[in-house]
């Protein structure tokens, strides 16, 4: 079974600049999460969804972020313009639903730098 | 206040030992799921191990255990026969009722397996 998909691997851009992530669940998990780890810290969530609808965006600055799931299932990222402070790791994870103890699954991440 | 303290930035363990790796934790819901999981360097996160507020034992997966106390509110991760291959970040990890089950993550413990 096909893990966590997530594109590119890597992207430099310079500031001001958009960039995208996109992000392929696993099949069959109704939730998606977007998480950023900074260098040398632990995953914050930026957004969660279940199925298509954002039920915690609470930590998405949605002056220059933006994220969308269309029809539940893959996930765009957006940043617009990109910062220097945005440079960091951005994370894909889904799982099965928002259950207490299901554990969520992660992609390899897409490293952003932001010159 | 953290919801989750991870307070050993670095471990060394030697080949074939054991080693214990900390994590307390912050919360005042009665339900909660305690995780930890491993990122090696290729940027993945890995599950390795969950925990519910409500177990009565301690949980076990292969050469993973975790000593849960929950006065204490601790949920170390030890790891038995340590081998080369674990070397790595590990990341504790809480979802809880309260806050709509979203993953609180540590700061994570860089471990490093001698030879």
């Amino acid at each position: 079974e096909a893990g966590v998909v997530q594109s590119p691997r890597y992207k430099i851009i310079e500031k001001k600049q958009p960039v995208a992530f996109w992000c392929n669940p696993i099949s069959g998990h109704n939730t998606l999460y977007w998480y950023r780890q900074n260098l040398g810290q632990g995953p914050e969530l930026l957004i969660r969804y279940e199925n298509e609808e954002a039920v915690d965006d609470s930590q998405l600055p949605k002056d220059r972020f933006s994220a969308e799931r269309l029809k539940g299932v893959d996930s765009t990222l957006k940043i617009q313009p990109a910062e220097l402070g945005d440079s960091a790791v951005y994370l894909c994870a889904s799982s099965l639903d928002g259950g207490l103890n299901t554990e969520a699954f992660f992609g390899q991440g897409t490293r952003l730098t932001v010159v | 206040a953290q919801k989750i303290t991870q307070t050993q930035p670095g471990m060394f363990v030697q080949e074939k030992e054991a080693v214990t790796l900390d994590c307390t934790y912050d919360t005042s819901d009665p339900s909660y799921g305690l995780f930890w999981y491993k990122q090696p360097s290729s940027g993945e996160m890995i599950f390795l191990i969950y925990q519910g507020s409500y177990d009565q034992q301690n949980a076990t997966e292969g050469r993973y255990s975790l000593n849960f106390q929950k006065a204490r509110k601790s949920a170390n991760l030890v790891i038995s026969a340590s081998q080369l291959g674990d070397s790595a970040m590990y990341f504790c990890a809480m979802r809880e009722d309260f806050t709509g089950n979203q993953f609180y993550f540590g700061t994570g413990t860089s471990l490093t397996v001698i030879p």
